[in-house]
């Protein structure tokens, strides 16, 4: 059972393009939602993050909206560089446990020059 | 800094072989985290451990087995590996506290025939 749906799969975006990758989750009780960012042969690197008493932030050209009525999430990246070519991963935070994160499937972003 | 270092990068297992997969951070963070990564499927929690000596299950533990006798090393290992446990395995750790950043190492790619 997936806890956190992403979509979509696979995204192909022009340079200087955005880039919208979507999320959604049920468990209410999520308390921070961080994307990771993951090139090829690396690990996943923290991009940008929210908690959920925020509608949205922005660092740079990466912006995440956050819907809470809705419970979903999403990442924008403004002016679609072709370095920001990469895997992404949105995840939502869990109370149990070490605050385990639940990642989505991930969403390979190619930027054609 | 090192930060989250694994060894080994890459390792082919016989079905039915034995191995450990290596992990040390030098950051002195309490939380550590294993996770293993599949295609289209993200990364999946395995275990996790809060500190020397704690260690529990992850979404999908069976067919590994972990241990912490120090804060800097979270050893996972395989005991009798199956075609299954194909993947990339990611190391992680963070701080206690609010820093909710979890830092992952480079990952291990282990393939089982």
């Amino acid at each position: 059972q997936q806890q956190v749906k992403q979509s979509p799969q696979s995204l192909i975006v022009q340079k200087g393009g955005i880039s919208i990758i979507n999320c959604a989750y049920e468990n209410t009780a999520f308390d921070y939602f961080p994307w990771y960012q993951q090139f090829p042969g690396k690990g996943p690197a923290l991009l940008i993050a929210i908690r959920p008493d925020v509608s949205e932030k922005k660092e740079g050209r990466f912006t995440i909206s956050f819907n809470k009525s809705a419970k979903q999430f999403s990442l924008h990246i403004m002016d679609s560089q072709p370095g920001d070519s990469a895997t992404y991963f949105c995840a939502a935070r869990g109370q149990t446990g070490a605050n385990n994160l639940f990642f989505g499937t991930g969403t390979r972003l190619t930027v054609i020059p | 800094n090192a930060g989250v270092t694994q060894t080994p990068k890459f390792r082919i297992l016989k079905i039915g072989q034995s191995m450990t997969l290596q992990c040390t951070q030098d950051m002195n963070h309490n939380y550590m985290y294993w996770y293993r990564q599949d295609p289209g499927m993200g990364l999946k929690l395995i275990y996790y451990s809060v500190g020397a000596g704690i260690t529990d299950k992850g979404e999908v533990p069976n067919g590994y087995n972990v241990s912490r006798s120090t804060t800097e090393d979270f050893p996972l290992r395989l005991e009798l590996a199956a075609p299954s446990q194909t993947s990339v395995y990611f190391c992680a750790s963070r701080r206690q506290g609010w820093d909710h950043e979890q830092y992952f190492g480079p990952g291990t790619r282990l393939t089982v025939t």
